[in-house]
């Protein structure tokens, strides 16, 4: 059975960075593309991040170019999202989700497995 | 890259059919056939229903079913049922490799 666990949300003040991380088990990770996606409690969801298998292919929302960095290490069946530059409206719950086609370049929305989430609050 | 355009809020009586619409550009929704709808009760993580415009994953109730016509994007579900009470969110794969959503609709059931 899939299942991922994010981790590493908290309070953190304006300007300031944090690093989620989210563990795989139940499939072969270094096959997937893996997705962030967030949302601010009790409104919509916004895609964040995809990062490819190998990580050749990275994408990011506009929003998030140049302040959020994706990774992962596949040895470890982790993924990685490094927010620095944090803001506000970056306040959300931050999920990972996977991809379900084995092998894909690029994420097409379709995201078959998800984490429980982990709350990032960004305020003074 | 804005959001997809969704219905607030929909409703219908258990056994009913319901439609909920999802409005893109022709730079997502137009161009690719590359839609999915999720499922998110209050608390839970969204839950994939509808994948590349009609497909349903395994395990997904063939009363949810999906469809597109130019730049709009519809999901069904016939015959609801109380437990089909949730939020719905769309989203589409777009011409610069991102993924953006809609602002979901509540649908109710009466």
């Amino acid at each position: 059975e899939v299942h991922l666990v994010e981790s590493g949300g908290g309070l953190v003040k304006p300007g300031g960075s944090l690093r989620l991380s989210c563990a795989a088990s139940g499939f072969t990770f270094s096959s997937y593309t893996m997705n962030w996606l967030r949302q601010v409690p009790g409104k919509g969801l916004e895609w964040v991040s995809s990062t490819t298998g190998s990580s050749s292919y990275i994408y990011y929302g506009d929003s998030m170019k140049g302040r959020f960095t994706i990774s992962r290490d596949n040895a470890k069946s982790s993924l990685y999202l490094q927010m620095n530059s944090l803001r506000v409206e970056d306040t959300a719950i931050y999920y990972c989700a996977r991809d379900p086609r084995v092998g894909a370049t690029v994420t097409r929305g379709s995201f078959d497995s998800w984490g429980q989430g982990t709350l990032v609050t960004v305020s003074s | 890259q804005s959001a997809l355009t969704q219905p607030a809020s929909v409703s219908g009586s258990p056994g009913q059919s319901i439609t909920i619409s999802c409005t893109g550009t022709s730079n997502d929704i137009g161009y690719y056939n590359f839609v999915s709808w999720y499922q998110q009760h209050p608390g839970k993580a969204p839950k994939l229903m509808i994948y590349d415009v009609n497909n349903r994953p395994s395990g997904i109730s063939n009363r949810f079913s999906g469809s597109k016509s130019g730049n709009t994007a519809s999901l069904t579900i016939s015959g609801l049922q109380a437990e089909d009470e949730a939020d719905y969110y769309c989203n589409s794969y777009t011409a610069t490799n991102t993924v953006v959503f809609g602002g979901g609709t509540r649908l109710t059931v009466l």
